[in-house]
């Protein structure tokens, strides 16, 4: 099962700012925090993961809490092509690697 | 790079007939998984290769999903018979060191 809670859908206006919440209150001490996003008839793609630090590149930023039971993914300034479904994945280091999937937040970014 | 390859891209077939899906991973990419996405819902692994041997095929639904890893790379993935719940999306990714993996674009089963 998912360990993840995330909001169905949120809305954002194009060129603001994208702040995307997820709760993780079981996340254990080896398990990191992916994010994926999944435009409309298209897989998954990969957009940040991290541990304990806020990390960021070239798509977005990803803020976790110092408890680690919850996580921010922000998108500085968003486009339409930024509509997507938003999956926040908690996964273990461990040697299996599984990327279990929740339901996921859709952002429907407005003209 | 080439991404992951599926195909085909849609498949339409009735109940009970049989049909395979193919995915050719990124080359070098030692692990590969496929996904069942269901309508509306996340994707759900189905089975993961480390190689061409099975790592987790605990989702899998073995009396009628066979998989196989044919010399670590490309992967079928077989449905016989179908059933009307199996409409789908079919999605295969492939990674090498775990972290981030790669998608295909997906097979699309209707099953009527």
């Amino acid at each position: 099962d998912a360990k993840t809670t995330q909001p169905p859908s949120m809305d954002c206006a194009e060129g603001r700012a994208a702040n995307l919440p997820c709760n993780h209150s079981t996340i254990s001490g080896n398990e990191y925090v992916y994010w994926y996003r999944q435009i409309h008839s298209q897989g998954p793609q990969y957009i940040i993961h991290g541990l304990k630090n806020n990390e960021t590149n070239e798509m977005a930023s990803l803020i976790i809490t110092e408890d680690r039971k919850s996580s921010t993914l922000i998108l500085p300034h968003a486009t339409l092509r930024d509509t997507a479904v938003y999956y926040c994945i908690v996964r273990d280091g461990g040697a299996t690697n599984k990327l279990i999937f929740g339901t996921g937040t859709l952002l429907a970014v407005q003209p | 790079e080439a991404g992951v390859a599926q195909s085909p891209r849609y498949k339409i077939i009735e109940k009970r007939q049989s049909v395979a899906f193919w995915c050719n991973p990124i080359s070098g990419h030692a692990t590969l998984y496929w996904y069942q996405q269901i309508l509306g819902q996340g994707p759900k692994l189905l089975i993961q290769f480390q190689n061409n041997g099975v790592v987790d095929d605990s989702q899998l639904p073995k009396d009628r999903f066979s998989a196989e890893r044919l010399k670590g790379v490309d992967s079928t993935l077989k449905i016989q018979p179908a059933k009307l719940e199996d409409s789908a999306v079919y999605l295969c990714a492939s990674s090498s060191t775990g972290y981030g993996y790669t998608f295909g674009s997906g097979t699309r089963l209707t099953v009527v």
